[in-house]
């Protein structure tokens, strides 16, 4: 059973930067993975931040960005703002149509 | 634009089965998308069940491909999940999706989501 990684819980402060990684248990994250992210808030169906690593989704502001770090993908947020505050999810495409979701990153803002 | 629709009932029994249909308006179900499924139990994290294309061609979460079911009527404009023998984990919030064919990880839209209980 593939396993994608991510934080549980990460913080920041107002205006700070902060990175979230998406890694594999067993192998190094690349562009041939797709990676996406997508942020949540409570009661609310996820939105697409970002695509095939670092593609910004539509209307989504440019204080994020999408790379590759080392072995994972990564999603940073440059000047942080109240509400970013989220929950924050990766997922990966493995081949043979399948996709994995991270456990997801719970992002406080303070 | 497009927008997805869940529908189907909030709550089954343990051991049957669970079914929902996606209702996709504004865009033509055989123009190159794939269309899926993503669950989220409660106070937990999504998970990926599968997806269809609109030639009948599926993909399963291996770990759910047993009890799983995905179809398409494109004649309706909707797409099916079945999944059978449900148990209390199967309790969830269910997202219907539309995956792209070239950007392997993006699902977008999302329909709201629907949530289904499974208890006697």
């Amino acid at each position: 059973q593939t396993v994608v990684t991510q934080e549980p819980s990460l913080s920041v402060s107002p205006g700070g930067t902060v990175t979230l990684t998406c890694g594999l248990s067993s192998r190094s994250v690349s562009t041939n993975y797709f990676p996406s992210w997508y942020q949540q808030t409570p009661g609310q169906a996820p939105r697409t931040l970002m695509y095939n690593t670092d593609t910004l989704s539509s209307g989504v502001p440019d204080r994020f960005s999408g790379s590759i770090l080392g072995n994972k993908a990564a999603l940073t947020i440059t000047g942080a703002q109240a509400d970013d505050e989220s929950d924050y999810y990766c997922v990966l495409y493995m081949g043979s149509g399948i996709s994995v979701f991270g456990g997801g990153t719970k992002l406080t803002v303070l | 634009q497009v927008q997805l629709q869940e529908s189907g009932p909030g709550l089954v029994k343990p051991s049957e089965t669970l079914s929902l249909t996606c209702t996709v308006s504004g865009y033509s179900m055989t123009s190159g998308y794939y269309w899926g499924w993503v669950r989220q139990p409660p106070g937990k994290g999504l998970e990926w069940i599968g997806n269809i294309y609109h030639t009948g061609s599926t993909y399963y979460n291996p770990s759910l491909k047993s009890r799983v079911t995905i179809s398409v009527d494109t004649s309706k404009d909707q797409f099916s999940l079945k999944l059978n023998s449900v148990t209390a984990a199967d309790t969830a919030i269910y997202y219907c999706v539309r995956r792209s064919r070239i950007a392997m990880s993006l699902f977008d839209p999302w329909g709201q989501g629907t949530l289904v209980t499974v208890s006697s």
